[in-house]
């Protein structure tokens, strides 16, 4: 069955500081993972989509087949980045999709 | 303005009560989805629905019951069967291949 893992869930960093959220997952199939961003009081919303290769406010995702993994990064915090992150992948069933969510991690970034 | 709508915002249910929450979509998406989120637990599936007239039990379905009579709309029954229905319910759609939209979700209190 298909698993969606992040190991912290509260990160602080500093203002300025790199960011890492890791994401672990596991799947049989060929994954299509996302990174989705809750900032407080607001709905949840995507960030980034693995098979965009997209940055989305400075933010980048690889995916490491390897290690099983779509960590999260920004190379300098800003405060507006506190927000919770929560990583999905979505699985397929004949025509069907779902998404499977990690249990997120909250980033903090102080000054 | 297209979009995803939950409704109410705040629910509050005394013990032994069904309770509907609505969820309507304009986006003409195909999918739609159930999720609870609890805190440090992410967001776990509840129901989906591929097509009108079609759905499947997600994770944790126990208590729950939907419909979807049309495209627009995915409302949910949290039956008096639910025994820990205080919780956050988050709505979403997608369109295929693309994608999810979250709405801003439902708090539902037992009280």
């Amino acid at each position: 069955a298909q698993r969606v893992t992040q190991p912290e869930k509260l990160l602080s960093v500093f203002k300025g500081a790199p960011v890492e959220l890791k994401c672990n997952y596991s799947y049989s199939g060929s994954p299509e993972l996302f990174w989705y961003v809750q900032y407080s009081r607001q709905r949840l919303q995507l960030l980034l989509r693995h098979i965009s290769r997209e940055s989305i406010k400075g933010f980048t995702a690889d995916l490491n087949k390897g290690e099983t993994s779509f960590h999260l990064k920004k190379p300098f915090a800003q405060e507006e980045d506190s927000a919770m992150y929560y990583c999905a992948l979505c699985d397929y069933t004949g025509t069907a999709s779902k998404l499977t969510f990690g249990t997120g991690t909250r980033l903090q970034v102080t000054l | 303005d297209g979009g995803i709508t939950q409704s109410p915002k705040y629910l509050f249910r005394k013990e032994g009560q069904n309770v509907t929450l609505s969820c309507e979509q304009n986006l003409n998406h195909d999918a739609m989805y159930w999720y609870r989120q609890d805190p440090g637990q992410g967001l776990r599936l509840i129901y989906y629905s591929q097509i009108v007239n079609d759905f499947q039990k997600g994770d944790i379905a126990e208590g729950y019951s939907v419909s979807r009579e049309k495209k627009e709309s995915f409302p949910l029954t949290v039956t008096s069967a639910q025994k820990n229905p205080t919780a956050f319910y988050l709505c979403a759609s997608r369109y295929r291949g693309g994608g999810y939209t979250f709405g801003s979700g439902t708090r539902l209190t037992v009280v």
